[in-house]
């Protein structure tokens, strides 16, 4: 059964760094995701798609704040210089053939 | 400007029917796969069921198998939800989303939303 792993909650300064992590089920540590930010009260925004060697490629108009890495079957969204409107939750999300799968999501607070 | 804007959500009793829609502008409908994702007030995403750009590929998660319909029509660049046998757990903000290239691939542009509610 494919299940990716979130933290509930982090948080991190105005200026900071934070690395949230998403974790791939066992046997599933070759998988492709993508993470995803919905900000309060609006749709989710595609940020970036993340490989399992930890090549990305960001969606249009996502600043360079926001990286991917990868390690193993863990999957990193580093967001650098954080600021307000990063407060948000964070999900990540994956697929096989005919079927696709998110991660319980991570909230984010900018303290 | 790549937009997807979905409608027809409301309250509707259990064991009613609703259809979701969703009117997609600014890139080629045609060639896109597209999915319907739901989020449940305070909860996480779930996937609800996708399909191919021509319609020959149409998948459902067991949650609904059965019980929602999705269509297309390409030449409306419009994407559809019909929802039967509604229960009180359907509640939820429902998404339109793209698949971003491949038949199996990331969601990359989100719809905002249509808020649909099961409840008598």
């Amino acid at each position: 059964q494919l299940v990716l792993t979130q933290s509930p909650s982090a948080s991190a300064s105005l200026g900071a760094s934070v690395k949230l992590t998403c974790t791939l089920s066992s046997g599933h540590s070759s998988y492709t995701i993508a993470w995803h930010q919905q900000q309060p009260e609006k749709g989710p925004r595609y940020l970036m798609k993340l490989n399992s060697d930890g090549s990305h490629s960001r969606g249009d108009g996502i600043p360079d704040r926001f990286s991917g890495s990868s390690s193993g079957a863990e999957r990193y969204l580093t967001i650098s210089s954080l600021q307000s409107e990063d407060e948000a939750d964070y999900y990540c999300q994956t697929w096989g053939t005919g079927i696709w799968f998110f991660g319980g999501g991570t909230k984010l607070t900018v303290l | 400007e790549v937009q997807l804007v979905e409608s027809g959500g409301g309250l509707v009793k259990p064991g009613g029917s609703l259809r979701l829609s969703c009117a997609a502008s600014g890139f080629t409908f045609s060639s896109y796969s597209m999915s319907w994702v739901r989020q449940a007030p305070g909860k996480g995403l779930e996937w609800v069921s996708s399909m191919s750009s021509s319609g020959s590929y149409i998948y459902y998660a067991d949650s609904v198998k059965g019980r929602f319909t999705i269509s297309r029509d390409n030449a409306k660049n419009s994407l559809y939800l019909q929802m039967n046998s509604l229960r009180a757990e359907d509640t939820a903000v429902y998404y339109c989303a793209r698949v971003r290239v491949a038949v199996d691939d990331a969601f990359d542009i989100w719809g905002q939303g249509t808020m649909v509610t099961v409840s008598s």
